[in-house]
């Protein structure tokens, strides 16, 4: 298993420009996650999906759209890059152990905004 | 709302120590609570994790201690290497809201030779 992938791994935009980030993931999770990581700080979450189809918002959406069209794939589209989204961004996938949950994440793509 | 205080910051330990991080939660709908390490450049990767029946958990060097009553719980790292100077995460869910996990702020440990 190849776990979750992300592409690509780092990436510079010009303010206003758009992009998508891609997330595919192998282990056949129902929930999946996008996470905006700023220097020295935590994890925030920006949009999840419990499966194909359903997405919803998380605590910092704003900027961001999602899609969920396969179980696989989880992209998040930038529209109108600004300098505020320059930050790391983590997938994740989870599923149930023991009762809980527990979230394999991606290797992450660092963004710059410029 | 904070949700999952986790502390300290950052943490300095020499060499064959051992690295105490602390979380303490609000929600007592928790009912899962895993830690992460994660590397420079790296995703977070899960590391232990305890549910709350359990008042300890060991695996190799790593511990978690979770006191119910206080709502907080601490991950130990008895004898501790360079190699596991990273940043660690508690986290907490509640198995019913979509698998998400509430995360501590992060603590970067340092491990000094």
């Amino acid at each position: 298993n190849a776990g979750v992938t992300q592409t690509p791994k780092f990436r510079i935009l010009k303010i206003g420009q758009s992009m998508t980030l891609q997330c595919t993931q192998d282990m056949n999770h129902n929930y999946m996650y996008w996470y905006r990581q700023d220097p020295g700080m935590g994890l925030k979450l920006i949009y999840y999906s419990v499966g194909a189809g359903i997405t919803d918002k998380g605590e910092v959406p704003n900027g961001y759209n999602v899609s969920r069209s396969t179980t696989e794939d989880f992209p998040l589209r930038l529209e109108l890059a600004a300098p505020s989204q320059t930050s790391v961004y983590f997938c994740a996938s989870s599923y149930s152990s023991q009762g809980g949950y527990e979230q394999y994440f991606g290797p992450g793509t660092r963004l710059t905004v410029t | 709302q904070q949700q999952v205080k986790q502390s300290p910051q950052s943490l300095i330990v020499q060499k064959g120590g051992i690295s105490i991080i602390n979380c303490a939660y609000e929600n007592t709908a928790f009912d899962y609570f895993p830690w992460y390490q994660q590397f420079p450049g790296k995703g977070p990767a899960l590391l232990i994790a305890i549910r709350p029946d359990v008042s300890e958990k060991k695996e190799g060097r790593f511990t978690i201690s979770f006191n119910k009553s206080a709502k907080q719980f601490s991950l130990h790292i008895m004898d501790s290497q360079p190699g596991d100077s990273a940043t660690y995460f508690c986290a907490a869910n509640d198995g019913t809201n979509a698998g998400k996990s509430t995360f501590g702020d992060g603590t970067t440990l340092t491990v000094k030779p």
